[in-house]
């Protein structure tokens, strides 16, 4: 099966503060979708994006997919970012497939 | 707001026991899947079912069952229960152009 690593696994940061978290899969995908878990575990989706840019005011992402990457870009954090990012490539009959994600911290 | 949402929130059961959570997604969201996150780990798929027939599956035992209804509900079931079963599961349904929503979740705690 695919194999996801989310970088970096931890991130601390002041409010105001930009930031890039970054997704590496093993194969090729058709689809690849970003959420936001806040911390009472509800899974937002923030973008379904298997190729190119999409941007969602402050929040943008890119995948090169013949690359088998995918880039989320946070700008202007806020406290109300804070939470664990994940990406997730596939969706067909085998399921997303999850990475480890990438634990948030917005500081005031 | 999702559209997808899950009973019940939390609950409590014995290793051995029985144990059923459901899941309502929009009209129209023909696909639904199933997933169990354990603490501090990316959610696992357990099986995805499309118009009332299971269409993939994880790697999971044959004690995790589940139903698909006409009206967009499902349903997973878990037999014979074990500690490592405690888990969020979380159910979520295919939307327009491939967008997947989640519900909020059911925390199963196993004693």
């Amino acid at each position: 099966g695919i194999q996801v690593e989310q970088s970096p696994p931890d991130l601390i940061l002041q409010e105001g503060a930009n930031s890039t978290l970054r997704c590496n899969f093993s194969d090729s995908v058709n689809n690849l979708q970003w959420f936001h878990q806040n911390p009472w575990g509800q899974l937002i989706n923030l973008f379904y994006i298997p190729s190119g840019t999409k941007q969602n005011g402050r929040l943008s992402a890119t995948t090169v997919a013949t690359e088998r990457y995918s880039l989320l870009y946070i700008s202007s954090s806020q406290t109300t970012d804070s939470g664990v990012y994940f990406c997730a490539p596939g969706g067909g009959a085998d399921g997303l497939t999850f990475g480890k994600g990438t634990h948030l911290i917005i500081q005031p | 707001e999702t559209g997808v949402t899950q009973s019940p929130t939390h609950l409590i059961k014995t290793r051995g026991q029985q144990v059923t959570l459901r899941c309502s997604s929009q009209s129209g969201h023909n696909t639904v899947s199933w997933y169990q996150q354990a603490l501090g780990q990316g959610p696992q798929f357990i099986f995805q079912y499309y118009r009332e027939e299971e269409n993939g599956r994880g790697n999971f035992p044959p004690r995790f069952s589940g139903l698909q209804f006409p009206n967009y509900s499902s349903e997973l079931n878990v037999n014979a229960l074990e500690l490592d079963d405690s888990a969020l599961y979380l159910c979520a349904s295919r939307g327009q152009g491939n967008t997947i929503y989640f519900g909020e979740g059911s925390w199963l705690t196993v004693v």
